[in-house]
Formats: structure tokens, sequence, C-alpha cells
């Protein structure tokens, strides 16, 4: 999981809290995503980063919130509105976008259960 | 749109055989493909990638993959199988000219290796 971190490895939470989850990257990677995976639906992506200060919406970002204000950060809080939110949460991280391919490197992941 | 398939829920194979597990895709121009692994609770683990070249890609752990562009797949391979290669496996996919990094993930294959 070399590089990247994400905190902790598994959270608790109460319907109808928020809760910040932790992603932080030493690679100097340009790129950082988030990904949520339930069983027997492989990864989906909830945001993603190209660069500091900005950030895109992936294929299921209803319910949830992110930041990028320095290269190696990239917290995802997953509010109340998240109808769904107990799952796996991964972070990954990439050299660059667009043309300049870099694999994505991923960190050991989240699990958050909410009841 | 970028798809990935993986057909086949799980894939059992005796130690010591051949192990293939098969991912078809589906995107717009040339492909990057990727394959990764996943051990229970742990994020994932970047196996092998293919840009351009050669058909046959050479990765971490013995695994290979071959692509196949008239079939639009990219089988990972191995020729002998451990049982610490039981885990779940994925493709993922994205097209060479599109302006981000986003990949698309396939459901995944779980890969049991019987002693």
């Amino acid at each position: 999981d070399g590089g990247i971190t994400q905190s902790p490895k598994y959270l608790f939470r109460k319907e109808g809290q928020n809760v910040t989850l932790s992603c932080e990257q030493n690679l100097n990677h340009d790129a950082m995503y988030w990904y949520r995976q339930d069983p027997g639906q492989g990864l989906r992506l909830i945001y993603y980063s190209q660069i500091v200060n900005d950030f895109q919406k992936g294929d299921i970002a209803e319910g949830y919130s992110v930041s990028r204000e320095k290269k190696e950060s990239f917290p995802l809080t997953v509010t109340s509105a998240q109808k769904n939110p107990t799952a796996f949460y991964l972070c990954a991280s990439s050299m660059s976008s667009g043309r300049v391919l870099g694999e994505q490197y991923f960190g050991p992941g989240t699990r958050l259960t909410v009841t | 749109a970028q798809s990935v398939a993986q057909p086949e829920d799980q894939v059992n194979v005796a130690e010591g055989n051949p192990l293939t597990v098969k991912c078809t895709y589906s995107v717009s121009g040339n492909p990057y493909l990727f394959w990764y692994v996943q051990y229970p609770n742990r994020g994932l683990q970047f196996l092998l990638k293919y840009i351009t070249g050669d058909n046959l890609v050479k990765g971490s752990y013995g695994f290979e993959a071959e692509f196949n562009k008239s079939q639009t797949s990219f089988h990972l391979k191995k020729p002998s199988a451990l049982v610490s290669d039981s885990a779940l496996y994925f493709c993922a996919v994205r097209a060479a000219n599109y302006g981000n990094n986003r990949l698309a993930f396939g459901k995944g294959n779980q890969v049991v290796v019987i002693p």
C-alpha cells in the first residue's frame, strides 16, 4: 500500500452524523481519488482531484464532499445525506493525469459502519 | 464510455495448475489496461499494465497478461498457481486519449487456489 495512508482503519458512526475519512500520500502525486467498494460491485468512483484546489465528481458523488487544499491530502466527508454509507472506502493517487499515464496506487482502506 | 467485464465471479484452480482470469473491455480508441489484486481488508495492489507495444505484458509475482485487440480482451495468467494467489482480482481500463486518469474497474474475480 506504500506511500498512501488512510485513517482510521475501522470507523463506526451513528446515523445522521457526518464523518471525515483521512487520506495522505507522500508520493508527490498530482492526482488523487476516492472509491467506494461494496461486495460484488467492484470499485465505484466518488470524487477525484487532478490538482490542488480542484476536484470533480465521480459516478456516485451524492452525499459526499471533498477538499484538496494540499497536494498530499484529500479528505472525504460522508454526510448524513448519503443514504447507505456503510462500505469500504479506498483512496488512491497517481503520478499524473491526462496523457502522461501513471498507474493508481491505493491506500489500505477505511471500513465505515453506520448504525 | 469505458467499461470492463469480468465474466466469472469466482475462479477455482488447483495449486500448481495454470491460472487464467478473464477480462474484456470497451473503450473508444486505444486502451490502457491494468490488473490489480486485493487481499482481504486491504487496498488494491498494482500487478501490471498495458500501454503500448508488446501484447504480452509481464508483471509482479509471476503474473502476465495478454492484450488482444481484436477480441478486446486482457486476460491475466499465471503458469503455476500458488495458494497465496487466492485473492480478489480487478481489471481496469481507460481510453488512451481520455483527458484524465479516470479508470473503469470490473466487478472483480475471486480466485481460490486449492491446495
